[in-house]
């Protein structure tokens, strides 16, 4: 069982490229998230969906754009890549609610990117 | 907005002592997580707690729950290497949406 896979593992860009990262969970999960970390600064939301067709923005989603493809499948792009984007990325999903009230994230293995 | 605090943020730890760690949060949640991070790898769930005095234990690890005073502890016994890692608390806004909110983590270091 696969879990929650990101593509790629390790990118690096220059400044004003392009690019997509890639998500996708097995486990029918109806939300999915993506968040940056940062040395000292934890983990920083930029968007999450919680459910098939509904994008919200988090706390830091400046410079990136998302689309929720299909249920199992959420991508971040980011459209002009800047130094400060220069980050580990990771992708989570989870059930809004299970019958106990709580809904664990479960983690991809992270993108390492780095910015020029 | 929901501030999530941890403290301290690095810890070194002697091999075989007792520590403790906290959480504070800002405003009301029905529910907070410990999560663990190997360095260079992703987050592992350690513990989830939903309400006022839930006490969780894992091995060497025992985490509790006050939501009046909006904390959470980890409590570390008989310290080993292994529990080398960074802890990150997250607390769960209010409501239908699962988002949660994390601390800026605590680096924790066993030396012999």
């Amino acid at each position: 069982n696969a879990g929650v896979t990101q593509t790629p593992k390790f990118q690096v860009l220059k400044t004003g490229q392009s690019m997509t990262l890639q998500c996708a969970q097995d486990m029918n999960h109806n939300s999915m998230y993506w968040y940056r970390q940062d040395p000292g600064m934890g983990l920083r939301l930029i968007y999450y969906s919680a459910s098939e067709g509904t994008t919200d923005k988090g706390e830091v989603p400046n410079g990136y754009n998302v689309s929720r493809l299909n249920k199992r499948e959420f991508s971040l792009r980011l459209e002009s890549a800047a130094p400060s984007q220069t980050s580990v990325y990771f992708c989570a999903s989870s059930v809004n609610r299970d019958r106990k009230g709580h809904s664990p994230l479960h983690f991809g293995n992270g993108t390492r990117l780095t910015v020029t | 907005e929901l501030k999530v605090e941890q403290n301290p943020l690095f810890l070194s730890m002697q091999e075989g002592k007792n520590y403790t760690i906290y959480c504070n949060y800002s405003t009301t949640s029905d529910r907070l997580y410990w999560y663990r991070q190997d360095p260079g790898k992703s987050l592992e769930s350690l513990f989830v707690l939903l309400s006022n005095g839930a006490v969780k234990q894992e091995g060497r690890l025992m985490a509790s729950l006050d939501t009046k005073a909006r904390l959470s502890t980890l409590h570390i016994t008989a310290a080993v290497h292994d529990l080398s890692a960074t802890y990150f608390c997250a607390v769960g806004s209010t409501g239908a949406n699962s988002k949660l909110t994390f601390g800026k983590g605590i680096t924790l270091s066993v030396r012999p």
